[in-house]
């Protein structure tokens, strides 16, 4: 258990809709990020998020939208669902988001599927 | 751009050493880590290194060559969970992560 939680661990939806995931970071971590597993892709980092501001920013696309609350949760809101949108969500987690020492820790996942 | 090779698939039997071997070319360098990620699970960190050499930590070690953009990631006495995904990633000068594919290390008994 990395101590980053992430709700829902499921999702199924219609092309379309928008849904909203979240992520809990580890207890005194900052920085949180986002990133979009699918099997033809690999892992694709979408946006950084530090102390609630944004850091740095990845492969997202202008339907997806990031922000991280003063309690340092992070939502992650997909809109205008495609079926190339169905992945595997992840959220991680630092303590400061920057650095090369500074190490990601991975929650367990939003597996979502848009029909 | 932005790359990361990293083999396929590998296959090597129990009790074995195994390389995995990672280049890469990025815009700027500001560490590279080891993940390794089971299948429907989530990527647990390895390993990192921002110097070149060898980093050693139990079984598991990482090698890096900043001039030549290669890293290894060397795995002895494998053991059979250690059949997973491990992927090499690359923190550029902007922050961003750059994941490679990943490589899918079989190991069989």
């Amino acid at each position: 258990d990395s101590g980053v939680t992430q709700t829902p661990k499921h999702l199924i939806t219609a092309t379309g809709q928008r849904v909203t995931l979240r992520c809990s970071p580890r207890s005194g971590d900052l920085s949180v990020y986002w990133y979009q597993q699918s099997l033809d892709q690999g892992l694709q980092f979408l946006i950084q998020y530090y102390n609630g501001e944004e850091r740095a920013k990845g492969n997202i696309l202008e339907r997806f939208s990031a922000q991280q609350f003063p309690d340092l949760h992070s939502e992650l809101n997909l809109s205008s669902l495609e079926l190339g949108d169905s992945a595997l969500y992840f959220c991680a987690s630092s303590v400061a988001g920057t650095g090369a020492t500074d190490t990601q820790y991975f929650g367990p996942g939003t597996r979502l599927t848009v029909l | 751009g932005q790359n990361i090779d990293q083999p396929t698939e590998m296959t090597a039997t129990e009790g074995a050493i195994v390389q995995i071997n990672c280049t890469y070319q990025t815009s700027g360098f500001n560490g590279l880590f080891w993940y390794q990620q089971h299948a429907g699970e989530a990527p647990t960190f390895l390993s990192y290194n921002v110097l070149d050499g060898l980093e050693e930590k139990g079984r598991f070690s990482s090698f890096l060559s900043r001039s030549k953009g290669y890293s290894y990631l060397l795995l002895k006495e494998l053991q059979m969970k250690d059949s997973a995904s491990y992927l090499c990633a690359v923190r550029d000068y902007g922050q961003n992560f750059v994941f490679g594919p990943g490589t899918r290390l079989s190991v069989l008994p």
